[in-house]
């Protein structure tokens, strides 16, 4: 089966400018999580769809929003970015969504000037 | 509020000798842990897990033992290889309160370098 892929892998956008994120999960896997990992702070969850429903959402602010197609592929849109939000972000399948091992993607990296 | 804590930013050792990642957490609720390895430009792998159940899962070289008393974990690693060289990942899962599903919660991480 191939893996989780992550578009685009590299972006460098503006302060102010939104940004979309998009990931395709593994073929069969019906839950996908967004990370966002920055030095020093680890893997931080933004939130997770299930079957295009958002289950869980963790303390980001609303700028940070996501949704899920019928066929499980995700996206992330940060809107007014800030230089804080560049980080990786990483994107998650699961085929259980039920939080035991999630395959995760190779992430984008996003850098905000 | 950090649950899951790895207070070893990194950790250096010979190729060969054993190294020992350790995780605590402060969620009683936790039910399942899971260690992930991750090399620079990629994402994250699940390397190994362990129910709450269980005091200890092997699977090759790693070994992850689970002190509930003390809410502590640790992935042992034996032999070391330069390989293995990574960022490692502690995570725990808990039923979402309220809910039906769970959620992952991540330490932040240990760089472990293994010198030939």
């Amino acid at each position: 089966k191939a893996g989780v892929t992550q578009t685009p892998r590299y972006l460098i956008k503006t302060r102010g400018q939104q940004v979309t994120l998009s990931c395709s999960p593994i073929s069969g896997h019906r839950s996908v999580s967004w990370y966002q990992q920055t030095p020093g702070q680890g893997l931080q969850f933004l939130f997770e769809y299930f079957s295009e429903t958002q289950r869980n959402k963790g303390n980001f602010p609303g700028r940070f929003s996501g949704r899920q197609f019928s066929n499980s592929r995700s996206e992330m849109n940060v809107s007014t970015l800030e230089l804080g939000d560049s980080a990786l972000y990483l994107c998650a399948s699961s085929s259980r969504g039920d939080g035991y091992e999630q395959y995760f993607g190779p992430g984008t990296r996003l850098t905000v000037t | 509020d950090q649950q899951v804590k790895q207070n070893s930013p990194s950790l250096s050792v010979q190729e060969g000798r054993i190294s020992i990642l350790n995780c605590d957490y402060t969620n009683s609720m936790f039910d399942y842990f899971l260690w992930y390895k991750k090399y620079p430009a990629e994402g994250p792998t699940f390397l190994i897990s362990i129910s709450s159940i269980k005091d200890k899962n092997e699977d090759g070289r790693f070994t992850v033992f689970l002190n509930k008393s003390a809410k502590h974990l640790s992935l042992h690693i034996v032999p070391s290889q330069p390989g293995d060289s990574a960022v490692y990942f502690c995570a725990a899962s808990a039923l979402i309160s309220g809910g039906s599903n769970y959620k992952l919660t991540f330490g932040k991480g240990t760089l472990l370098t293994v010198n030939p």
